[in-house]
C-alpha cells in the first residue's frame, strides 16, 4: 500500500534557526496537506497542495510540493518558540483515507 | 461550533475488556475516521466512513469494530481490548468537496490497557 516517508524524526534548534522536514510518498498523489500537533495536542491543519510544484506561503513557513507529485516540504524561516510541536505531511485522495508520514518532532532552544 | 468531540478523554481498561470510543461532529461531514498514535509510528488509520451505512478498512483494523448509522457519529468499538491497543485515539472529519478537504481532529482519547 501506499507509504508516506518522513525526514528527519526529530529536529532541535536554537531559536532565530531555519527548520525544514521532508515528506517522501511511494506513489504519486492527488494532494498532500500539512499538520502540526502541539504536545498533548491534536493535529491541526495548516495547508493542503494540490498542483505539480506548487509553493504556498504562510508568513514564515513555506509549503512545497513536487513536480512529480511524490515529495514535499515544509521550510520555517527563523523558528520561534511558539513553533514547537510536531509536524506531519499526509498524503492521499482528498482527506478519506489520509496517510501521515511519521512527522518531525521540533524542538527549539530560546 | 463544537467541531468534533470525542469521549472519554481517558480511559483504563483491562485486558479482554470490552469498550466503545465515542466520536461526534456537528459540521456535516461525510467522511470521518478513526486513527491511532503511537511514538515514532504517525498517525495511522483504523476505520473510514464516507458517509451513513458505509465503513471501510484502513491500514490497522484488526481489533476494531466501527458503525455509521448517522451522519454526526462514528463510534470505535473494541471487542476484547488488548494491552498492544495502548494508544492514543483521535477521531476526524471532513468535507469531501472542491477546495480544502482538511480534517477536523478531535481531542484525542488516552487507552491504556493493563
Amino acid at each position: 500500500g501506499q507509504q508516506v516517508m518522513q525526514i528527519p524524526q526529530y529536529q532541535h534548534v536554537q531559536e532565530g534557526e531555519d527548520f525544514t522536514t521532508y515528506c517522501n510518498s511511494s506513489t504519486t498523489l492527488s494532494n498532500i496537506q500539512w499538520y502540526k500537533q502541539r504536545p498533548g495536542g491534536h493535529p491541526v491543519f495548516l495547508i493542503q497542495l494540490v498542483k505539480s510544484g506548487e509553493v504556498k506561503k504562510q508568513k514564515r513557513l513555506t509549503f512545497q510540493f513536487g513536480e512529480a507529485k511524490k515529495n514535499s516540504s515544509l521550510h520555517i524561516t527563523a523558528t520561534q518558540t511558539t513553533d514547537v510541536g510536531t509536524y506531519f505531511c499526509a498524503g492521499g485522495q482528498g482527506a478519506q483515507k489520509l496517510v501521515f508520514g511519521q512527522g518531525t518532532r521540533l524542538t527549539i532552544n530560546p | 461550533n463544537a467541531g468534533v468531540t470525542q469521549t472519554p478523554k481517558f480511559q483504563v481498561l483491562k485486558t479482554g475488556q470490552s469498550m466503545t470510543l465515542q466520536c461526534a461532529q456537528d459540521m456535516n461531514h461525510e467522511y470521518m475516521s478513526w486513527y491511532r498514535q503511537d511514538p515514532g509510528m504517525g498517525l495511522r488509520l483504523i476505520h473510514y466512513s464516507v458517509g451513513a451505512g458505509i465503513t471501510d478498512q484502513g491500514e490497522v483494523p484488526n481489533g476494531y469494530n466501527v458503525s455509521r448509522s448517522t451522519t454526526e457519529d462514528f463510534p470505535l468499538r473494541l471487542l476484547s481490548a488488548a494491552p498492544s491497543q495502548t494508544s492514543v485515539y483521535f477521531c476526524a472529519s471532513s468535507y469531501q468537496g472542491e477546495g480544502n478537504t482538511e480534517a477536523f481532529f478531535g481531542q484525542g482519547t488516552r487507552l491504556t490497557v493493563v
